[in-house]
């Protein structure tokens, strides 16, 4: 069965600063990883995902994420935290076999104080 | 293009009511699958549907709860006899096909008082 972990239930950053949201995965095949954001009372929205090839993931925002296999890890990093980045964020894994629903942490809330 | 379109945004219902949710995927989209998220919680998956099709309803409880998608109009997602537990808000979401990623609705938000 696969699962994610995120550590931190709620990070806080200053503007300007690294932002890093850490995600851990199990799976027993090669896993789709997925990063969401969620801002209040909306839906979640699709920042970025890894299913093959390169480790470094760039996405929307000038968000990104690295896939690391020998740490089952999928960090999510942007080097400069904005106030607009303040949301929920959610990172998800999936079977590559598709048709197979995706699996969520429990999510990060990131605070961005000016 | 519409978004993933979710009515209605909230929902009060008294315990023992019945509640419907409805979800209207993307254009093009047939491929659904209702989450659920309840407070300091990440999303749960209930159930996968295609076209006319459950294709995975793993994660729906067993008694009260039934989803549909029907050859015209919107996912049904229905909860009989609601309790307080039920309170969540509930997210649909959409795709092509089963391998792309998931375009969410901005959910329905279900009190049960």
């Amino acid at each position: 069965a696969q699962s994610v972990t995120q550590l931190g239930s709620h990070v806080s950053v200053s503007e300007g600063a690294l932002v890093l949201l850490r995600c851990n995965y199990s799976s027993s095949v090669p896993p789709y990883l997925f990063w969401y954001v969620q801002y209040p009372n909306q839906g979640l929205q699709l920042l970025l995902k890894y299913t093959t090839g390169a480790t470094l993931v760039k996405g929307i925002n000038g968000f990104e994420a690295e896939f690391k296999k020998s740490e089952t890890s999928f960090h999510l990093t942007k080097p400069s935290a904005h106030m607009s980045d303040a949301a929920e964020y959610f990172c998800a894994v999936s079977e590559t076999s598709g048709n197979t629903p995706l699996v969520f942490g429990k999510g990060t809330r990131l605070s961005v104080i000016a | 293009n519409a978004g993933v379109m979710q009515n209605p945004r909230h929902l009060v219902r008294r315990r023992g009511q019945e509640a419907r949710l409805r979800c209207s995927p993307m254009k093009g989209h047939s491929h659904v699958y209702w989450y659920r998220q309840l407070p300091e919680e990440g999303l749960k998956f209930m159930v996968y549907l295609q076209k006319e099709n459950i294709i995975d309803e793993s994660g729906m409880p067993k008694e009260r709860f039934s989803a549909e998608f029907p050859k015209e109009g919107p996912s049904i997602l229905r909860i009989q006899q609601v309790v307080r537990g039920d309170s969540a808000a509930y997210f649909c979401a959409s795709s092509p096909s089963g391998d792309s990623p998931l375009h969410f609705g901005n959910g329905t938000r279900l009190t049960v008082t």
